[in-house]
């Protein structure tokens, strides 16, 4: 159980496009999902937690306009990167949180890679 | 944002060695996770503790939450070269909002040459 899914795992895309990153839990409701980036060697950095039914709520220093979240059920969040620069390349990972346990689980990430 | 201080950064390990790793905060936490990272894969939960003082064992792994409420550490036994990989701790602040974690550095697990 507790299985969190992310599509795409790669993605390549042109300077100035939107990309959108969907997350899924498999076999669970997850009221709650959270947006984590990671850098190369670092560690987990939240951006933004998503809840379903209302709006995301973001971490300081994290633009809500670039990073759009929608968490249009219990089992899927969208994260899109709008307007996307190469700095915007990085590991983006969702995790759910199960009613039962409480706990985060994470999805196998997505890679983009803007060039 | 905040980091809970991971420590070591990373290690070499030989098979069947133990291997250490810890983590410290300087706020009270009431929940430790313990997470694996395998490269280009998110993170897998490997143990969860809620109680201070507890003591947590998932096969070869083993992790305690701290008396202070402020440290956690993990140890492997008897590693594996599948042991390889990045550990991560977390904590649950009892001020966090909702289910918001705070995340260690990371200990990078390698083998020895």
């Amino acid at each position: 159980g507790a299985v969190v899914s992310q599509h795409p795992s790669r993605v390549i895309c042109k300077s100035g496009t939107s990309v959108k990153i969907e997350c899924r839990s498999l076999d669970f409701q997850a009221t709650t999902m959270f947006w984590y980036r990671q850098f190369p060697k670092q560690s987990l950095m939240l951006m933004a937690t998503s809840n379903e039914g209302s709006k995301a709520t973001y971490e300081q220093g994290v633009e809500k306009d670039k990073f759009l979240i929608n968490h249009a059920s219990l089992t899927l969040s969208t994260l899109t990167v709008t307007s996307a620069h190469p700095e915007d390349s990085s590991f983006y990972i969702c995790s759910a949180v199960t009613a039962l346990e409480n706990e985060q689980y994470f999805g196998p990430g997505t890679r983009l890679t803007v060039t | 944002g905040q980091q809970l201080n991971q420590s070591p950064q990373s290690m070499f390990i030989q098979e069947g060695e133990d291997v250490s790793m810890n983590c410290t905060s300087s706020s009270i936490f009431n929940t430790w996770l313990w997470y694996k990272q395998d490269p280009g894969e998110g993170p897998v939960l490997l143990i969860a503790l809620y109680k201070a003082g507890e003591l947590t064992s998932n096969g070869r792994l083993t992790a305690q939450f701290g008396i202070t409420r402020k440290d956690s550490f993990l140890n492997i036994s008897a590693s594996i070269p599948s042991d390889v990989g990045i550990y991560f701790c977390a904590g649950r602040s009892i001020k966090a909002a909702g289910n918001k974690l705070t995340f260690g550095g990371g200990t990078r697990v390698l083998v020895k040459p």
